[in-house]
């Protein structure tokens, strides 16, 4: 059963800093990765989706990475702001065509 | 465009009672997906419709029931409701094998 975990649950960093988010994955047959935002009480918003042919993709100042081999992605955020405080899900296609989530990690950018 | 929209926005209930949930999406997707979210979890799979005329069970799909009434609407009926039933409840609908896109959840209370 394929299973998705994201580390840390939680991340304070301060304005300006890169950071990185991590998300695994234990079942590499994926049709492909997402990566969302989630804003306190609101829905979820499309970051970046990476096909399993594709190692990464670029949208601003995100870059997510694959590797599927090792059952690993990340979302690099490049100098940080406030505005970027949210939870960042992962979530991975299975071969049912249907998304596994992992739990999140809620991001806080201090000023 | 709207979107995907869902109502209502809140709900509470007693147990016992039942209510549906609407979603409707203008995108001309042809998937339809009800999830629900609770604290420190991932989202999870209620039921999907993976076209018109068709849906199937997900992770969690006990104490449930949806209709796909036509390509644009996508209900969940909850005919009995239970404590264990309080939760975020988000709609999403999607071209298949692209990124998903989501309402802004019914916040559901069950005493």
């Amino acid at each position: 059963k394929q299973e998705v975990t994201q580390i840390p649950a939680a991340l304070s960093v301060p304005e300006g800093e890169n950071l990185v988010l991590n998300c695994s994955f234990t079942d590499s047959a994926i049709y492909n990765l997402q990566w969302f935002r989630q804003d306190p009480g609101k829905g979820l918003t499309s970051l970046l989706l990476i096909q399993s042919s594709q190692r990464e993709q670029t949208s601003g100042r995100l870059n997510a990475s694959l590797d599927k081999s090792s059952g690993r992605s990340t979302l690099y955020i490049a100098a940080s702001q406030p505005g970027d405080s949210a939870t960042y899900l992962c979530a991975v296609m299975d071969s049912n065509y249907q998304l596994i989530w992992g739990a999140g990690t809620k991001l806080i950018i201090k000023p | 465009n709207a979107g995907v929209t869902q109502t209502p926005k809140f709900q509470v209930l007693k147990t016992g009672q039942s209510m549906t949930l609407q979603c409707a999406q203008d995108m001309n997707h042809n998937s339809m997906y009800w999830y629900r979210q609770d604290p420190g979890m991932g989202l999870r799979l209620i039921y999907y419709s993976a076209s018109e005329g068709t849906t199937d069970k997900g992770e969690v799909p006990n104490g449930y029931n949806v209709s796909r009434l036509n390509k644009r609407e996508f209900s969940l009926r909850l005919e009995s409701a239970a404590p264990s039933q309080t939760s975020v409840y988000f709609c999403a609908s999607t071209l298949q094998l692209d990124t998903q896109y989501f309402g802004p959840g019914t916040r559901l209370t069950v005493l």
